[in-house]
């Protein structure tokens, strides 16, 4: 199984900030990764495909970067809206995984 | 806009079967390409795959999950059903579905996200 890592799994940061956020695989999925942001009680939302598009609707500030094994998702510039979790994901090969989460919070 | 829904018991005792069913509208699993997963969540932890069935019927499980999982469709309903064997209390959290399809990606077509998901069905296990 293909594993993901992300890290930092918790994140302090402040309104404005540029933070980001990386998820690296246990072997190579070319750019077959995704992000989502999950915030509490709700559904993930899809926010990037295949590494570095970003899904109709989302917001500009948010992109994405990497492939083979390492991958980042940047927020350029955070805003009230963006705290919440991050996860990646791979569509590589099956089967699927999820990384463990990056939780955004206020500092 | 595609919408998803899950439904099925919120409570199932251990060593039971859980019935999860995703209705779903604004997209069919008769279209080419077209499939749904379900994903689950254990409170306050990270997000898990358990499977995912095809327009064509292709079926892909977890492999640690899969000798607890069927995963079925019916077309004619627009429902996929998920079924897990042997409830176990760390069984517990949030079951969600979602959608996902074929995007043309470098000259194939290929599933590359979830890009719908379902609001999620909170299922506690426990005597």
């Amino acid at each position: 199984d293909i594993q993901l890592t992300q890290s930092p799994s918790f994140l302090s940061a402040s309104v404005g900030d540029r933070v980001t956020i990386t998820c690296r695989a246990s072997q190579g999925i070319s750019s077959f990764l995704a992000w989502y942001q999950q915030k509490p009680g709700k559904a993930p939302k899809l926010l990037i495909y295949t590494a570095s598009t970003l899904q109709s609707g989302v917001p500009s500030g948010f992109s994405g970067s990497g492939s083979g094994t390492e991958f980042t998702l940047t927020i350029s510039s955070l805003q009230p809206e963006d705290f919440a979790t991050y996860y990646c994901q791979h569509f590589n090969s099956y089967p699927l995984t999820f990384g463990g989460g990056t939780k955004v919070e206020i500092k | 806009q595609i919408t998803l829904k899950e439904s099925g018991p919120t409570l199932v005792k251990p060593t039971q079967t859980l019935t999860l069913t995703c209705t779903f509208s604004e997209f069919s699993l008769r279209t080419t390409g077209v499939g749904v997963g379900w994903i689950r969540q254990p409170p306050g932890k990270a997000l898990e795959w358990l499977a995912l069935i095809f327009w064509n019927d292709d079926k892909r499980y977890s492999p640690s999950l899969k000798s607890r999982l069927t995963i079925t469709k019916d077309t004619s309903k627009n429902q996929v059903v998920l079924t897990m064997s042997n409830m176990d209390p760390v069984d517990s959290g949030t079951y969600y579905c979602a959608h996902t399809a074929q995007r043309s990606i470098w000259g194939d077509r290929r599933c590359t996200d979830f890009d719908y998901w379902g609001q999620g069905i909170l299922v506690t296990v426990s005597s």
